[in-house]
């Protein structure tokens, strides 16, 4: 059973860059999130996606934005990138019908911005 | 919105201590939580779960109860190792997910 898979699982841009991030969700699950984890800070909620579209989003800027394939894959795009972006992009997948239960998180991307 | 608040560390500890990671919530209604631990460059993992008020979550020796009055769900474990060093998150989610801050934690052999 594939469990979250992320790319790539490293990242170096410079300022005002953009980039895409990549995520495909376990096995059987429809939704995907995506959380930004600061250096020594929990993850923030970034936004969710279900049914290819955005369903519930954090406190991101609109440089923050995202995709939901029909295979339920997922990609988030960061434009213009800041310093302060530099983080672990996190991807977690569920199921629609199981809204409160647990979330599966991938490895993660490394983005360092310069 | 809903807030977290963890134990702050970082918690160091000698192998087969009893360890305590405190945790407390806000939020509107009766939202599911979670710890999940994440070691060194790693993604995070579920470590236990519980969805209702007095459900007892537990995992690998790890064990936390949902105490609606209280708004706590706290980590315990009777006997750490040193494979328990991570940091430790608490979270709450009614589909998305709010953490605490983390709670580094150190076992020396």
């Amino acid at each position: 059973d594939a469990g979250v898979t992320q790319s790539p699982t490293h990242l170096i841009k410079t300022r005002g860059q953009q980039v895409t991030l990549r995520c495909s969700p376990k096995s059987g699950h429809d939704t995907v999130s995506w959380y930004q984890q600061a250096l020594g800070q929990g993850p923030q909620f970034i936004f969710q996606y279900y049914e290819e579209e955005e369903r519930q989003r954090g406190n991101f800027p609109d440089r923050f934005s995202g995709h939901q394939f029909p295979n339920y894959s997922s990609e988030l795009n960061v434009n213009a990138l800041l310093l302060g972006d530099s983080a672990l992009y996190l991807c977690a997948s569920s199921l629609e019908a199981e809204r409160r239960e647990t979330q599966y998180f991938g490895p993660g991307t490394r983005l360092l911005v310069l | 919105g809903d807030s977290v608040t963890q134990m702050e560390g970082p918690v160091t500890l000698s192998e087969e201590a009893f360890l305590t990671i405190n945790c407390t919530y806000t939020a509107t209604g009766y939202p599911s939580l979670f710890w999940y631990v994440q070691y060194p460059g790693e993604g995070l993992q579920l470590l236990l779960k519980a969805t209702k008020a007095d459900d007892k979550g537990s995992n690998k020796g790890f064990e936390a109860t949902y105490r609606k009055e209280t708004t706590s769900f706290h980590l315990e474990k009777g006997s750490v190792q040193v494979s328990d060093s991570a940091v430790y998150f608490c979270g709450t989610s009614y589909g998305k997910l709010t953490f605490g801050q983390g709670t580094i934690l150190t076992v020396h052999p």
